[in-house]
């Protein structure tokens, strides 16, 4: 099963507009990390916003929010006042406590959804 | 915030050839360094964690011998492409870590590798 789940390939939004970019995932661990990430079409991850697994408040970091739903196990990120220059591809990331017997953080990735922001 | 720079930007190189990746940390101590690499519209996959002063830790399914990984200090990781072939052309992305614990990852601006 996949650990992260992005459902929507491609999106598209009008400048100015609020979007919700869905993210899904799964893990049995109570203590894990989300992470959204923005690439643009030059191929920097450019990081935007994290949450903890047991942050009460959402997170958010100017323009974007992220929309913690944890029963439901989603994390869906929220950017209100779309502008051109946020069209690129961005990745919702989960980071999990590693098994036993290793010791580093590796964050697994979803598929990524492609926004587009229109004029 | 933390940057992390990559060099170089885009190699070509020959069937047969190797090719290094130098993934630096310039504002912070990474100890600990990732390798990913990317496909055309697909998503980033893990090839291996180093950390400063020991040997990579290695994806299922990636080639050790392949792809050398060095973390000789703090700010500087390299991946070597050995007798690279066109299906290793790819887009590698490092990132690094403060520490091995859950702390964010800064990522480079990535490598293009072209191997004709």
């Amino acid at each position: 099963a996949q650990k992260i789940t992005q459902t929507q390939p491609g999106m598209f939004v009008q400048e100015k507009e609020a979007v919700t970019l869905d993210c899904t995932y799964d893990t049995s661990d109570p203590s894990y990390g989300l992470f959204w990430y923005k690439q643009p079409s030059s191929g920097e991850m450019i990081f935007l916003i994290y949450q903890g697994s047991y942050d009460q408040q959402n997170a958010t970091e100017g323009r974007y929010s992220l929309n913690f739903q944890k029963a439901r196990k989603s994390a869906n990120l929220v950017i209100s006042a779309s502008q051109l220059g946020d069209s690129a591809m961005y990745f919702c990331a989960m980071r999990e406590v590693p098994p036993s017997g290793g010791s580093n953080y590796k964050l697994t990735f979803g598929k990524g959804t492609l926004l587009t922001v229109n004029p | 915030g933390a940057v992390v720079s990559q060099h170089p930007s885009r190699v070509i190189c020959k069937s047969g050839t190797s090719v290094k990746i130098e993934c630096r940390s310039l504002d912070f101590q990474a100890t600990t360094m990732f390798w990913y690499r990317q496909f055309p519209k697909q998503s980033l996959m893990l090839m291996a964690t180093s950390n400063e002063g020991s040997k990579a830790t290695y994806e299922q399914g990636v080639e050790k011998d392949k792809f050398l990984i060095n973390h000789a200090s703090l700010t500087l990781s390299t991946l070597t492409v050995t007798s690279a072939h066109p299906e290793d052309s790819s887009f590698y992305i490092c990132s690094g870590a403060r520490d091995r614990g859950p702390d964010t990852q800064y990522f480079g601006p990535g490598t293009r590798l072209t191997v004709l």
